[in-house]
């Protein structure tokens, strides 16, 4: 059975520290890894990662992809109050479900002023 | 750019009343949407796949005849609850494909249904 999953579900830390939220997946016919953030509405899209070892930056989140070991992680560097969101990573497959995402759970982050 | 916009943002019915909500994709066109929903502190659910001038494929456990449809243009689907209950109850979310080559969905901000 397809699965992703995340860790940690919840997450509280201070402006200014760094976070690392982690996605592993077992999912057959791998073809990309999605990362959406989620306020009170709708995932807003982060990053797409479909290649192993490329780092993909934008500002102070970044986030890498280990395709043998099958993880992902996003990195949160001097976070502040506006990071706080849930953090959602998702799989695409290839084959006949192709585009449909895989979500995991979610991380919600919470950052204290 | 990859704006996907959803109209009603919520929207507040009677048991037993039809409501549709439509999903555009704003600035690309979008051959393929998905339909999600989500219950409070829970990850999004699909509910189907939309191919445009196709009929869209449904997940298992999601009623067909309750939740239609539409997917008439590139740009333009719709989602209609029929016979709505206060259990059809909540947040629907559509998604757009960035086009043929992306596997990016751009997602709308969604819709909250309320069923009294």
């Amino acid at each position: 059975e397809d699965k992703v999953v995340q860790s940690p579900l919840s997450l509280v830390v201070h402006e200014g520290d760094t976070v690392t939220l982690n996605c592993s997946y077992e999912v057959t016919n791998f073809r990309s890894l999605l990362w959406y953030k989620q306020e009170k509405k709708a995932p807003t899209f982060l990053f797409m990662l479909t290649s192993s070892g490329i780092e993909k930056k934008s500002g102070r989140l970044s986030s890498i992809l280990d395709k043998k070991e099958l993880f992902s992680i996003l990195n949160i560097t001097a976070t502040q109050t506006g990071d706080s969101a849930i953090y959602l990573c998702a799989v695409v497959r290839g084959g006949s479900t192709l585009g449909r995402l895989y979500f995991g759970r979610g991380t919600q982050l919470t950052v204290w002023p | 750019g990859a704006v996907v916009s959803q109209h009603p943002s919520w929207v507040i019915c009677k048991s037993g009343t039809s409501v549709k909500i439509e999903c555009r994709s704003l600035d690309f066109q979008a051959t393929t949407m998905f339909w999600y929903r989500q219950f409070p502190k829970q990850s999004l659910m699909l509910m189907a796949t939309s191919n445009e001038g196709s009929k869209a494929t449904y997940e298992q456990g999601v009623e067909k005849d309750k939740f239609l449809i539409n997917h008439a243009s590139l740009t333009l689907s719709t989602l209609t609850v029929t016979s709505a209950h206060p259990e059809d109850s909540s947040f629907y979310i559509c998604s757009a494909r960035g086009g043929p080559g992306t596997d990016t969905q751009y997602f709308g901000p969604g819709t909250r249904l309320t069923v009294l």
